[in-house]
C-alpha cells in the first residue's frame, strides 16, 4: 500500500470556483501534513501545514485533516487563474524531516 | 527574501559520466536535503544531511550517490556513474531544524538528462 496517494488530475475549474484537493495516507503515526504548490519548472513551495486532526485557514486556503479516515484536504475558495499549478500533499515522516509526497494534482483555473 | 539556489539549471551528460549538482542553502539553515522527481512521478526523498554527515537516506541513494558540504555555503550531490534512469529533476531543500512541521525551503531544481 502506498504511503500517500493523491489523484493526479488534471483538474480544470472556472475562475471563482471552490476547489477541493485530497490525499489519503496509510500510516496512522503520521502527524504533520503539508500542502505544497509547484509551478511549472519550479521547486515546491510550502502553502500550509497542519498538525493532527482539524482545520487550518489562511486566506482563501483551508487545510483539513481527518485522522480517523486518514484523509487530508485542501480547499481553495474563489479560485484565481494564478492558482493554476500542481498541488502536492506531503507528510513528515518522524523527526528526521523526510517529506513523503503524493503524486500531485495539476490544477488549471480558467478565466 | 532568502532562497535556496541551485546550479546548473540544466545538465546533459552521457551515461557513465560523473555529475555534480550544486546547491546553496539558506544561510542560517542547518539541515539539508536532496529530492528528485522523475518526469510524471512523485517527488522522492533521497538524503538528509546535518552536521557534516548523512542523517537518513532512501533506497534510491545507493553507492553511486554521495553528498558533501565542501565549504560553509555549498551543498553538493554527486552521481558517480550516471544511468539513463537518473534522468530527473533534482531539488535541494534546507530547513532550520529537522523538527516535524519545520518548513523545508526548496530550490528551483536542476534538470538532469542522461543520454
Amino acid at each position: 500500500q502506498k504511503e500517500v496517494e493523491q489523484d493526479p488530475g488534471p483538474l480544470s475549474v472556472p475562475e471563482g470556483a471552490i476547489v477541493s484537493l485530497n490525499c489519503t495516507y496509510s500510516n496512522s503515526a503520521f502527524q504533520y501534513f503539508m500542502w505544497y504548490r509547484q509551478y511549472s519548472r519550479k521547486g515546491p513551495e510550502l502553502l500550509m501545514y497542519t498538525y493532527s486532526s482539524g482545520n487550518k485557514e489562511d486566506g482563501r486556503f483551508t487545510a483539513q485533516v481527518d485522522k480517523s479516515s486518514k484523509y487530508i484536504s485542501l480547499f481553495i475558495r474563489d479560485s484565481q487563474p494564478s492558482d493554476s499549478a500542481t498541488y502536492l500533499c506531503a507528510i513528515i515522516y518522524n523527526q528526521g524531516g523526510k517529506l513523503i509526497f503524493g503524486q500531485g494534482t495539476e490544477l488549471s483555473v480558467k478565466p | 527574501e532568502p532562497e535556496v539556489t541551485q546550479t546548473p539549471s540544466h545538465q546533459v551528460t552521457q551515461m557513465g559520466q560523473e555529475v555534480i549538482l550544486r546547491c546553496v542553502p539558506i544561510s542560517n539553515h542547518l539541515y539539508f536535503y536532496w529530492y528528485r522527481q522523475i518526469l510524471g512521478q512523485k517527488v522522492e526523498f533521497l538524503v538528509s544531511f546535518y552536521n557534516n554527515e548523512i542523517s537518513e537516506k532512501s533506497e534510491i541513494f545507493d553507492d553511486q550517490f554521495s553528498v558533501e558540504r565542501p565549504d560553509g555555503s555549498n551543498f553538493t550531490l554527486k552521481i558517480r556513474s550516471t544511468k539513463l534512469e537518473d534522468s530527473a529533476m533534482y531539488f535541494c531543500a534546507s530547513s532550520k531544524t529537522s523538527g516535524s512541521g519545520e518548513t523545508q525551503y526548496f530550490g528551483p531544481g536542476t534538470r538532469l538528462l542522461v543520454l
